[in-house]
């Protein structure tokens, strides 16, 4: 099935732990896009990819690293994990980074940190 | 300071009613996105628009760009159509979206 594929599901870590969502589409979008999502504050962007071998920051994007790792896989990595980044995170890709045009989400990860 | 903001922040709505929730926002725009996301679920697209109406079965977008406004409508609502609905912008400028907070409909049968 075409789409975003995200893993794993559900992770618990305790604080200091690292780990690494990954996230990979097979639509040969050109745009990659990580979020968190928490109870009242929307959707907030952690970091992007605009294209293969690029990357940015977004709103969120301290405590966390990211890799494009070519053009279908983009992962988070968080280094050093804390009780604040316990949220739910959702990967996304869109096949134009101006307009969103295909924008298609993950399931998510559910993440808690103890 | 939000650059999209959402109505209601909350509804309920019996079976069959017209529904419509309303999207503003503040900054110029390429397009606008409605997303659809089920209680614990994931989150799915429904439309994106840069001008005029679409229509997908009882669903009905709308925007407004000189008045930077969209509406999504839901006909003959369902309990199935429970669910947040998001709007988010893609900004002429950067390559990022801004997201609404949601609505979150309940359709009661």
């Amino acid at each position: 099935n075409a789409g975003v594929t995200q893993t794993p599901k559900f992770q618990v870590l305790k604080t200091g732990q690292s780990m690494t969502l990954q996230c990979a589409q097979d639509m040969n979008h050109n745009s990659m896009y990580w979020y968190r999502q928490d109870p009242g504050m929307g959707l907030r962007l952690i970091y992007y990819s605009a294209s293969e071998g690029t990357t940015d920051k977004g709103e969120v994007p301290n405590g966390y690293n990211v890799s494009r790792l070519n053009k279908r896989e983009f992962s988070l990595r968080l280094e050093s994990a804390a009780p604040s980044q316990t949220s739910v995170y959702f990967c996304a890709s869109s096949s134009d980074p101006g307009t969103g045009y295909g924008y298609t989400f993950g399931s998510g990860t559910r993440l808690t940190v103890v | 300071k939000n650059e999209v903001e959402q109505s209601p922040q909350n509804l309920t709505a019996q079976e069959g009613e017209f529904i419509t929730i309303n999207c503003s926002y503040s900054v110029g725009i390429s397009a606008l996105h409605w997303l659809q996301q089920h209680p614990g679920g994931g989150i799915v697209s429904l439309f994106m628009l840069s001008s005029g109406k679409k229509k997908h079965g009882r669903l009905i977008a709308t925007i407004n760009i000189q008045e930077k406004h969209s509406s999504l409508h839901i006909t003959a609502s369902h309990p199935r159509d429970s669910a947040v609905y998001i709007c988010a912008v893609s900004p002429f400028t950067g390559n990022q979206f801004y997201f609404g907070t949601g609505t979150s409909l309940t359709v009661i049968p």
